[in-house]
């Protein structure tokens, strides 16, 4: 499945370092999603954006910061983060905001040293 | 806010067996989406019930929506190798956007 893509796969970061997630859809979708996927824990939903616009951000630290420039493409840049948020961090977009099934994208898992 | 939980959170099954796995809320479901996500992989959707006492069926796997829509089933028939993975339930909420709440999982191991 490539409708939805997420770049880099792995990633392995200091705890000083700055990066970034992408995400992008193919399917013309109009809203996305980052969930983050710990292990045993349930999946978390972090930020959701519909038509380029915020619209939840479910109490995620500011060293997480998400940005969406247009409906195909989502960012979550990374600053200061720390061992805990080590994880698989997971794209995800669907039609519309409040219907339909969410497409996912294969995740980037995140080591924090 | 809501959450629903899944029971059992393991299931070893042999090869051939059927099983249950069950997604169960103290409060009204607006409606469930039922995901599977091999291990490695990401999660994919398999359903969405939404009417009281649905089911709804896909080859070897059933799923259903309780009467009073407070929990909700996957029954796998005849398990094989490739149902190996973590099934997980997911509610829509009734806010303005309709998050999706997922439970915690059902992961499966199915031994030949």
């Amino acid at each position: 499945e490539t409708g939805v893509t997420q770049t880099p796969r792995h990633l392995v970061m200091g705890m000083t370092n700055k990066k970034s997630l992408k995400c992008e859809q193919h399917l013309g979708h109009n809203a996305m999603y980052w969930y983050k996927q710990s292990a045993k824990k349930p999946l978390e939903l972090m930020f959701v954006y519909s038509l380029e616009e915020r619209v939840e951000n479910n109490s995620v630290p500011s060293r997480f910061s998400p940005e969406c420039p247009n409906s195909s493409h989502l960012f979550l840049h990374l600053h200061t983060l720390q061992p805990e948020d080590s994880a698989l961090y997971l794209c995800a977009s669907s039609r519309r905001l409040r219907l339909n099934e969410q497409f996912f994208g294969p995740g980037t898992r995140l080591t924090v040293l | 806010g809501q959450q629903v939980m899944q029971i059992p959170q393991y299931q070893h099954v042999q090869e051939g067996e059927d099983f249950t796995t069950y997604c169960n809320s103290s409060t009204t479901l607006s409606n469930i989406q039922w995901y599977k996500q091999r291990p490695g992989g990401h999660p994919v959707f398999l359903i969405q019930l939404v009417k009281s006492g649905e089911v709804k069926k896909q080859k070897r796997l059933t799923f259903q929506f309780g009467e009073a829509k407070k929990n909700s089933s996957l029954h796998i028939t005849a398990t094989q190798t490739t149902d190996v993975g973590t099934y997980f339930c997911a509610e829509r909420s009734t806010d303005s956007w309709g998050k999706l709440q997922f439970g915690a999982g059902t992961q499966v191991v199915v031994t030949p």
